[in-house]
């Protein structure tokens, strides 16, 4: 069964700081990883799809990368802003289509 | 164009009654998924339909859940005999082709059993 650790699971930065949110998972026959949002009292908003043949993948000010063979995808975050308050979660995708969940980084901005 | 949609957005049942939730996937979406979110817990996945098929309940947690899907679009997820660990945020999620791609996720229906 896929095991996925997000550390850590809460953190607070002034805004305009960069963010680094890390992710681990035990199991690397993998065929993506997802990082989605997670806002209080809604679903989830996909950020970023990294293949499994993909080293990184970019959108704005949000860049991940992914270590398949080590288990690992790291998701950073240049110069936070308040609106980038939110639990980040981390998402390798196994078999049968089956996403498997971290418990998620918490994140504050501070204005 | 629409995303995923789930109804009710908010449910509240007594132990023993049974429940529906409802989730209309995008539109042309093939594949869709159901995932439970339970208070301190991550999410968990429930089960996964391609079209009106289910190739993979593995992960309903016990004989008192089931699924279907009709017409390849809406799918009704029931939990029989509520019990009050089933409360959680159940969420539906769909994607183009059921392949390595993005899923899609709705806004989650919560579940409240007394």
């Amino acid at each position: 069964k896929q095991e996925v650790t997000q550390i850590p699971a809460a953190l607070s930065v002034p805004e305009g700081e960069n963010l680094v949110l890390n992710c681990s998972f035990t199991d690397s026959a993998i065929y993506n990883l997802q990082w989605f949002r997670q806002d209080p009292g809604k679903g989830l908003t996909s950020l970023l799809l990294i293949q499994s043949s993909q080293r990184e993948q970019t959108s704005g000010r949000l860049n991940a990368s992914l270590d398949k063979s080590s288990g690992r995808s790291t998701l950073y975050i240049a110069a936070s802003q308040p609106g980038d308050s939110a639990t980040y979660l981390c998402a390798p995708l196994g078999g049968n289509n089956r996403l498997a969940f971290g418990k998620g980084n918490q994140v504050v901005v501070i204005p | 164009g629409a995303g995923v949609s789930q109804s009710p957005s908010n449910k509240v049942t007594e132990k023993g009654k049974d429940v529906e939730l409802r989730c209309d996937p995008i539109s042309g979406h093939t594949a869709l998924y159901w995932y439970r979110q339970s208070l301190g817990q991550g999410l968990e996945f429930l089960i996964y339909f391609q079209g009106n098929s289910a190739p993979d309940k593995s992960g309903l947690p016990s004989d008192r859940f089931s699924a279907e899907r009709t017409g390849g679009s809406v799918s009704t997820l029931t939990i029989q005999r509520t019990q009050q660990e089933d409360s959680a945020v159940y969420l539906c999620a769909s994607s183009p082709r059921g392949e390595a791609e993005t899923q899609y996720f709705g806004p989650g229906t919560r579940l409240l059993v007394l």
